[in-house]
């Protein structure tokens, strides 16, 4: 059974940093691409970040561009996201995604809240 | 950047057809990708390559597409259907969620 567990969520300041982790099992972790979405509360999913299965490429979303970094770690099956100068519009569930390519196999976490404020 | 636009909601009385649509210019050279969420739950795959439905998916689930709007189509909805549907694609540099429809089953 595939597992994607997140966690290092908390209640920040702003301008502070976080470092949020995510463990997957289950799943050939070296295979899947990696990403971070994030759902402010009672708003849509929105996309933050990913990483190639290979780890050489990293995609960030216009609102966390150079504040964001997202890395992964093969041999322990984890991918990070470490956030600095949060801001109150960062404040959301955070959401890690496993992704096989084109295939189905496509799995979530139940997500780590994020609160700045102050 | 890119962006997919969905109606806020849909409204569909219980055992008839219900369709959610998605547009976006990304959707004309690149797959999508449909999630369902209910209250409380991380979102799960509904669709995939447009109009593929994961296994474990009931066949009421399909989707379809032309030009640069996919639609989903939920045939006979049932009272477990109601959730907010999410369409999704990938852009080479770029990932993108439509803003949301939530079904409502009547």
């Amino acid at each position: 059974e595939v597992q994607v567990v997140e966690s290092g969520g908390g209640l920040i300041r702003p301008g502070g940093s976080l470092r949020l982790a995510c463990a997957a099992s289950g799943l050939t972790f070296s295979s899947f691409s990696l990403s971070w979405v994030r759902q402010a509360p009672g708003k849509g999913l929105e996309w933050v970040s990913a990483i190639s299965s290979s780890g050489r490429f990293t995609y960030y979303a216009d609102p966390v561009k150079g504040r964001f970094t997202i890395v992964r770690d093969n041999s322990k099956n984890t991918v990070f996201l470490e956030m600095t100068s949060l801001r109150a519009d960062d404040t959301a569930l955070y959401y890690c995604r496993a992704v096989d390519g084109p295939t189905p196999h496509d799995y979530w976490g139940q997500g780590t809240l994020v609160t700045v404020s102050s | 950047s890119y962006e997919l636009t969905q109606p806020s909601s849909v409204s569909v009385s219980l055992g008839q057809t219900a369709r959610i649509t998605c547009s976006g210019d990304v959707l004309a050279k690149k797959f999508s990708r449909w999630f369902q969420q209910r209250p409380g739950q991380a979102p799960m795959l509904v669709i995939y390559k447009d109009t593929e439905r994961p296994s474990g998916i009931p066949e009421r689930f399909s989707a379809s597409t032309s030009g640069i709007t996919v639609t989903l189509t939920i045939t006979g909805a049932q009272f477990e259907d109601e959730a907010d549907y999410y369409c999704y694609s990938a852009a080479d540099d770029y990932r993108v969620f439509g803003g949301g429809t939530k079904l409502i089953v009547l």
